[in-house]
């Protein structure tokens, strides 16, 4: 069974302050995706990343960047020089491959890690 | 639309009545999800449609839940003899299933609120 732990509760920073949100998975599977969803206050969840099984290489966006680590099953997301627009609920996301490589994208959510960044 | 669409955005009901959530997903999205977000659960998933079928129901947390999809497009989500317990979010999302992007785009949400 596949399941993904965000360790975070919440978390509290001032305004261009770093901040890791971590995030642990276990699946048995070789080939799997792994997602990073943001949802405001509005509720909608934004789609932020996917980072297939084989593709270990970091990614920066701007001011996100993704951390990918097989060997310790993480993928940590860190946003640099926060902004009071972070505050968000974060989710981290799992999606197994069926049979041939593919996925039909079932998601298994973390628990989410609430962010409140401070002006 | 564009995005994808959920009515009604809000629901209050009485225990033991019947309700129905609709999603409208993107047009040319085969692939079609329903997720529920409770406070206490989190976000799990109910049921996936591809195309008018469902595969997999494993999500659907009782008998009085069920779903169908038609036209490949509009799906519906009914609760029978809702319990307190079913008060929560109610999420659809819609996806391609192509690569590379292979996301899957969420709709805003019903809020279903059970007395």
């Amino acid at each position: 069974a596949q399941k993904v732990t965000q360790a975070q509760t919440e978390i509290s920073v001032v305004e261009k302050e770093d901040v890791t949100l971590d995030c642990v998975y276990e699946t048995r599977d070789t080939t799997y995706y792994l997602f990073w969803y943001k949802q405001p206050p509005s509720g909608e969840l934004v789609f932020l990343i996917r980072r297939n099984s084989f593709d270990e290489q970091n990614e920066i966006s701007g001011r996100y960047s993704w951390n990918f680590q097989k060997s310790t099953s993480s993928f940590n997301f860190t946003i640099t020089a926060s902004q009071v627009v972070d505050s968000a609920v974060y989710f981290c996301a799992l999606s197994e491959a069926i049979a041939g490589g593919t996925s039909y994208g079932k998601l298994t959510f973390g628990q989410g890690t609430i962010l409140t960044v401070h002006p | 639309g564009a995005g994808v669409s959920q009515s009604p955005s809000n629901k209050v009901t009485e225990k033991g009545k019947d309700v129905e959530l609709r999603c409208d997903p993107i047009s040319g999205h085969t692939a079609l999800y329903w997720y529920r977000q409770s406070l206490g659960q989190g976000l799990e998933f109910l049921i996936y449609f591809q195309g008018n079928s469902a595969p997999d129901k494993s999500g659907l947390p009782s008998d009085r839940f069920s779903a169908e999809r038609t036209g490949g497009s509009v799906s519906t989500l009914t609760i029978q003899r809702t319990q307190q317990e079913d008060s929560a979010v109610y999420l659809c999302a819609s996806s391609t299933l192509a690569e590379p992007t292979y996301e899957q785009y969420f709709g805003p949400g019903t809020r279903l609120t059970v007395t």
